[in-house]
């Protein structure tokens, strides 16, 4: 089956500084990219939408400018984190679908910690 | 409003009991509904996925029922296991759309 990784897992960053988080699908082109964040207890909340060569697209009340999404390439989407702050901490995950509007294949997760 | 609700919110059996997942929607068009189980840390990970015209679909243990009319779902889970242990959440698809309203989730566990 189709395989979404990201990278790393987990990172702890101090206050202030930015984090860059990979989305990769593995065995297929992802024409789409999704980005989400869960907090604990929570379902998934969708922060932005990106297709492959375009600017990405936020979900009301997601800035942009803090979450910069970039996704390059037809496998590879980021998502960075900017001046990063403690209540950005949070479990962030991406998905991908490829051919089929059907298919969302999920990547297993970044655990974000800000100090 | 595009809504998806599931219930229970929270679920505890004991191991080899069956037990059913509620998902009701409010999604106009639709185009499919996908039941994920997401273990604690990790990412969801697909179980079922079907379209308007599909009333039932099984994995393994896992049997999700679809009524477009009602506009409800289930997930029959039998003969659960420790490793059922999870939060099953509930997905749909608006048509002609990438948009997909995730419900709340049912945590479930399984006790020996």
């Amino acid at each position: 089956g189709a395989v979404v990784s990201q990278h790393p897992s987990w990172v702890i960053c101090k206050s202030g500084t930015s984090v860059k988080i990979e989305c990769r699908s593995l065995d297929f082109q992802a024409t789409t990219m999704f980005w989400y964040r869960q907090f604990p207890k929570q379902s998934l909340m969708l922060m932005a939408t990106s297709n492959e060569g375009s600017k990405a697209t936020y979900e009301q009340g997601v800035e942009k400018d803090k979450f910069l999404i970039n996704h390059a390439s037809l496998t590879l989407s980021t998502l960075t984190v900017t001046s990063a702050h403690p209540e950005d901490s949070s479990f962030y995950i991406c998905s991908a679908t490829g051919t089929t509007v059907y298919e969302q294949y999920f990547g297993p997760g970044t655990r974000l910690t800000v100090t | 409003k595009n809504q998806v609700e599931q219930s229970p919110q929270s679920l505890i059996i004991l191991e080899g009991k069956n037990c059913t997942l509620q998902c009701n929607y409010t999604v106009s068009p639709f185009s499919n509904l996908r039941w994920y189980k997401q273990d604690t840390g990790r990412g969801p990970v697909s179980l079922t996925i079907m379209t308007f015209s599909e009333n039932t679909k099984s994995n393994g243990r896992y049997t999700a029922t679809l009524d477009a009319d009602t506009k409800q779902s289930s997930l029959h889970i039998t003969a659960s296991q420790l490793s059922d242990s999870a939060s099953y959440i509930c997905v749909v698809s608006a048509g002609g759309t990438y948009k997909y309203i995730f419900g709340t989730g049912t945590r479930l566990k399984v006790l020996a």
